[in-house]
């Protein structure tokens, strides 16, 4: 079966400080793979997506950026965060284009 | 205005009742899906549907596309079902797109 993983579970930074957050996927090749983030009092929003290795979509202009060094690993970075990075990281896997999403865990991140 | 709204935001009802949570949308979609978030923030995919009826075990799910709307039932509540019910969408755009949009979620608590 297919699982996916999140860490770290929660992180405090300050800002200014980097970012790196990973997300992997098991049992299943050549997964599309999403980074959103959940600030609070929102809806989740879609922030990047890959559809293979080396390959990023950015959905909004911001201060992250993220990567997918292996077929299912994809990582969320920040050179230097800002207090507005702040809120509740998910990502995501489908099969496919345009299929069911399945969710990892989550990190919620606070930048003080 | 948000893409997609929600309604009611926040919801109560007892053990047993008959639960009716309401997503509107003002785009062409290819497909909308019903997401639930637990007190913890994980995330599962409840449905994915583009036309008519899906039913889930006690979850039922319709949408009329020419009227933008869907609705998430849960017959027969239970205490269990508390959790955040999240709609999301998915614009019909040219040569598709992964790119989903989120409403705000509606808050359900389900008391015995």
């Amino acid at each position: 079966s297919q699982t996916i993983h999140q860490w770290p579970a929660t992180l405090v930074q300050p800002v200014g400080s980097p970012l790196s957050l990973e997300c992997t996927v098991e049992g299943t090749s050549n997964p599309n793979l999403y980074w959103y983030r959940q600030a609070a009092g929102r809806g989740l929003q879609l922030l990047f997506y890959s559809v293979g290795i080396g390959q990023i979509s950015s959905e909004v202009p911001q201060n992250l950026s993220a990567s997918r060094p292996q077929d299912r690993q994809f990582i969320l970075s920040s050179k230097k965060l800002l207090l507005s990075d702040s809120g509740f990281y998910l990502c995501a896997w489908t099969r496919g284009r345009q299929e069911t999403q399945y969710f990892g865990p989550g990190t919620r991140l606070l930048v003080l | 205005k948000n893409e997609v709204e929600q309604s009611p935001q926040n919801l109560t009802a007892q053990e047993g009742e008959f639960i009716t949570i309401n997503c509107s949308y003002s785009v062409g979609i290819s497909a909308l899906h019903w997401l639930q978030q637990h007190p913890g923030g994980g995330i599962v995919s409840l449905f994915m549907l583009s036309s008519g009826k899906k039913k889930h075990g006690r979850l039922i799910a319709t949408i009329n596309i020419q009227e933008k709307h869907s609705s998430l039932h849960i017959t027969a509540s239970h205490p269990r079902d508390s959790a955040v019910y999240i709609c999301a969408v998915r614009p019909l755009t040219q040569g598709g797109s992964e790119k989903l949009v989120f409403g705000k979620g509606t808050k359900l608590t389900v008391n015995p």
